[in-house]
């Protein structure tokens, strides 16, 4: 089973709607979770951070974590094309302090 | 965030030669770090770069093959050793300050060809 697991899409939205990205994890000890954005041939670049259980908003972002069901996820409202690329899932495991796992990352499509 | 800047870009090498990708950040931090891409892949961590000691090396990456040196705590360098065509990846190098939750940003990468 992998650490992190994401669907690897490509999930298409209109322009407009809302984007919703997933990602499970098997290590319930878990510490903090990283969502990033790549845009083709460019790094990935941060979007947020989580680490509590609930939601945490950033202007257009907001990402979900349940640590129960060991999930976490993205969601892009009034998503723009500007917007597609892939999205990364990343999870720092238990005693892992700075180590980063990533998820294989889910490629969205916003089409206007 | 930090700036951060990779040197070279992208290479196209030889197989059985050896590539040095420099790393360098505009302002000191605790933590830099190594990753490898794949074509068509995520991100694998290849080692943490430790300032004024040895790197430590995630499972399945040795510093035989990928010595890392960080003389102090703006620069790090990766060499990758002796290349053959499944080397051929993006290195991106990445810092994060000595925070709760470690926040990483990445680096422009470099593009490596493995001919």
């Amino acid at each position: 089973q992998k650490e992190v697991e994401q669907n690897s899409g490509p999930l298409s939205v209109p322009e407009g709607a809302i984007a919703s990205l997933n990602c499970t994890y098997s290590d319930r000890g878990s510490q903090s979770f990283f969502w990033y954005r790549q845009y083709s041939g460019k790094s990935p670049e941060l979007i947020m951070f989580i680490y509590s259980n609930g939601d945490k908003e950033d202007g257009r972002f907001t990402a979900q974590l349940n640590k129960a069901s060991q999930y976490v996820s993205l969601l892009i409202r009034d998503s723009q094309p500007s917007d597609s690329a892939t999205y990364l899932c990343a999870v720092v495991p238990p005693g892992g302090y700075n180590k980063l796992i990533f998820g294989a990352g889910t490629r969205l499509a916003v089409h206007p | 965030s930090a700036v951060i800047s990779q040197k070279p870009s992208r290479d196209i090498c030889q197989r059985g030669t050896s590539l040095t990708i420099q790393c360098q950040v505009d302002s000191q931090v605790t933590m830099m770090f190594w990753y490898r891409q794949q074509p068509g892949q995520s991100l694998t961590l290849i080692a943490t770069a430790n300032q004024g000691s040895e790197a430590t090396y995630e499972s399945g990456f040795v510093i035989d093959k990928f010595p890392i040196s960080r003389p102090n705590l703006t620069f790090s360098t990766l060499t990758v050793s002796n290349m053959s065509p499944e080397d051929s990846s993006i290195y991106l190098c990445s810092v994060a300050e000595q925070r709760d939750y470690n926040e990483q940003f990445f680096g422009p990468g470099t593009r490596l060809t493995v001919l």
